[in-house]
């Protein structure tokens, strides 16, 4: 089984900050990955596909990269309804999650 | 509009079965895997498992095989996940997923206790 891991696990942000969350996988997935976002409350909501694709009415703030092993998710200039939680998806094999980024509020 | 619509929230007993439900809407139900996904208090997203609607075949993870059932029917496009006997470590959220880029549905919360 693909094992998913995040870096790091929680971390504090100001509005306008620019935030980077890291994933990695125990295999080579290619860029099979999605970034999820989760409010308090609420179901998960993908925010990008193919490691890097953008769903449409997601801002440009957000952007990710990688391929391979290691991935990259990044939001230029936190606003205040990014603050959330943040999992990284592999769907090469089967589905796994990684454990999740927790952003909080400085 | 493409959606997921889950059933209500349950309260039932150790022991006793359940069956959630997950209807689909807005897209072709046939050609896209659902997935279920727990969702313990607190904790982070675990996959539990698939169904592929068109001809009902399925992958559990190994930590959910054997305890959960998932199952679909096309012609109602309805997947379903069900267990036979609940246990109090059960009492969770659960969500459905398409692998079409739709909405998550809205999450059942199950309470066994």
């Amino acid at each position: 089984d693909i094992q998913m891991s995040q870096s790091p696990s929680s971390l504090s942000a100001s509005i306008g900050d620019r935030v980077i969350i890291t994933c990695q996988a125990s295999q080579d997935i290619s860029n099979f990955l999605n970034w999820f976002q989760q409010r308090p409350g609420q179901a998960p909501k993908l925010l990008i596909y193919d490691a890097s694709t953008l769903l449409p009415g997601v801002p440009s703030r957000f952007s990710g990269s990688g391929f391979g092993t290691n991935f990259t998710f990044t939001i230029n200039s936190v606003q205040p309804e990014d603050f959330a939680t943040y999992y990284c998806q592999q769907y090469d094999s089967l589905i796994a999650f990684g454990p999740g980024t927790r952003l909080e509020i400085k | 509009e493409v959606q997921l619509v889950q059933s209500g929230a349950e309260v039932k007993k150790p022991g006793e079965s359940l069956t959630i439900s997950c209807k689909a809407s807005g897209y072709n139900f046939a050609s896209y895997w659902i997935f279920w996904v727990r969702q313990l208090p607190g904790k982070g997203l675990e996959w539990m498992g698939r169904i592929n609607p068109r001809d009902s075949s399925t992958n559990y993870s190994p930590s959910f095989q054997g305890h959960v059932t998932i199952s679909a029917d096309k012609s109602i496009t309805t997947a379903y996940l069900q267990w036979s006997s609940l246990r109090a470590s059960d009492t969770a959220i659960y969500y459905c997923a398409s692998t079409r880029h739709v909405p998550w549905g809205q999450g059942t919360v199950v309470i066994v206790s």
